[in-house]
């Protein structure tokens, strides 16, 4: 069984166009996260989720709204697509409490042409 | 701001040769330190972590990595490397008042030639 799922794995789209990606979690965690990968694989915290509620919302344009319907749940909504936003989009999740370690899906490619 | 600083970006080694890979954070609070591995065209994986107690932690895969307090850094290490252990490696903090926020580094690919 699959700990952490994204789909689709892999995205190939037009600019401007809106798009989504789902993730889910079967590990019982209670924080949820993005974090997105550029092409040099630098990995940064996108937004992050504690209970269905949005803790971490880092410096993201608002094209892009993280929606948790659930806490097992954390889907990735971005509006008007720019060829910037092409990347490796990774869910993870984890226990809050001290010493947790993250567990991540497999990662979406994102394409933007 | 906290920052994550991984020293080498690119590391070539021959099979057989040791590894270090240095790591090095600017919180001063409690954290919590791990290496992730990710290997070519897949997720990140922990290799090992740091909590509390023994500096000296061991991970899998032969890894093992030493939290030195007084120097913020939490090197990783392996004796002898293999050409599997080919992948890109990132060393992530989290603080203890963060929320559950792992900072990571800007990784460190390590390619080990046959």
């Amino acid at each position: 069984d699959t700990a952490v799922s994204q789909t689709p794995k892999y995205l190939v789209t037009q600019m401007g166009n809106d798009k989504s990606i789902k993730c889910e979690q079967n590990l019982g965690h209670d924080t949820m996260y993005w974090y997105k990968q550029d092409s040099k694989k630098f990995l940064k915290i996108m937004f992050s989720y504690n209970n269905k509620e949005l803790i971490i919302n880092e410096t993201v344009p608002n094209r892009f709204s993280p929606k948790s319907p659930d806490k097992a749940h954390l889907n990735l909504h971005i509006n008007s697509l720019e060829l910037g936003d092409s990347a490796v989009y990774f869910c993870a999740s984890s226990q809050a409490s001290q010493g947790a370690e993250a567990f991540f899906g497999q990662g979406t490619r994102l394409t933007v042409v | 701001a906290q920052s994550v600083s991984q020293h080498n970006h690119h590391v070539i080694l021959s099979e057989a040769a040791s590894l270090e890979l240095g790591c090095n954070y600017s919180y001063g609070g409690t954290v919590n330190l791990f290496w992730y591995v990710q290997y070519p065209g897949q997720h990140l994986q922990l290799l090992l972590k740091y909590f509390s107690g023994d500096p000296l932690v061991k991970g899998i895969k032969g890894f093992e990595a030493e939290f030195i307090k007084s120097k913020f850094s939490f090197n990783l290490r392996k004796p002898s490397v293999q050409w599997s252990d080919t992948a890109e490696y990132f060393c992530a903090v989290k603080r203890e008042t963060n929320a559950g926020k792992s900072t990571f580094g800007d990784g460190t690919t390590l390619t080990v030639k046959p």
